[in-house]
């Protein structure tokens, strides 16, 4: 059963142009909704988060957007680096006990 | 730097035998969060602790059992091991309270049972 979905397993975009990577769940209850990057034989890093009373967050180069109509999350990258390449992770957070529910991951890779 | 410690970084071991994962917390975290990455999934929840006792479980097997000792430190205990058991493992902290519910990860440990 899953729960948070992405469904495109790559990206490929190029340097200085914007990266969307989404990701859609099901379950109403998920009131918290977070985006990690991870690179080869490192943990996840935390990106950037959204609660589900706002629709938007801007971090830098780094923007969530997030439709509860639709229960889908962006995360948008302006402008792309070459650094941006990695695996990214939208999640969001379960009930009791602050657990996070995990997509697949989308790789990312921008090309220079 | 997470600020989240994890030994070893390596483990190969045989089907039927035993091991312990140790995860060192950010200084001041209560909370410690387990997670297991298989090949090509994301990262699946087994179980959190948040000052010594265990708060939440999720996907974890009976083969495995985890702790947090009063230092916060945590372990993952893996018993009768299988080949499926490959994978990594993950431990994060994240602080107690407030309206944030950032998780912050360690390097992992990679598992390998043969």
């Amino acid at each position: 059963d899953q729960q948070v979905k992405q469904n495109s397993p790559s990206l490929s975009v190029q340097e200085g142009r914007i990266s969307i990577l989404n990701c859609d769940y099901t379950n109403s209850m998920f009131d918290y909704f977070l985006w990690y990057k991870k690179y080869p034989a490192e943990g996840p890093t935390f990106l950037i988060s959204i609660s589900s009373i706002k629709d938007k967050n801007e971090d830098g180069r780094f923007t969530v957007f997030l439709n509860k109509s639709a229960k889908h999350l962006s995360l948008h990258i302006v402008p792309s680096q070459p650094g941006d390449s990695a695996v990214y992770f939208c999640a969001a957070r379960g009930e009791y006990g602050n657990k996070l529910v995990f997509g697949a991951g989308t790789i990312l890779r921008v090309k220079s | 730097d997470s600020g989240v410690t994890q030994t070893p970084k390596h483990l190969i071991t045989a089907t039927g035998q035993r091991v312990t994962l140790r995860c060192s917390p950010r200084s001041g975290d209560l909370s410690v969060y387990w997670y297991q990455q298989s090949l090509d999934q994301g990262l699946q929840f087994l179980i959190q602790y948040y000052n010594g006792e265990e708060r939440a479980k999720g996907n974890i097997l009976e083969r495995f059992s985890a702790q947090q000792f009063p230092d916060l430190h945590s372990e993952l205990n893996l018993s009768s091991l299988e080949l499926g058991d490959s994978a990594l493992y993950f431990c994060a902290s994240s602080v107690s309270g407030g309206s944030s519910y950032e998780q912050y990860f360690g390097p992992g440990t990679r598992l390998t049972v043969t």
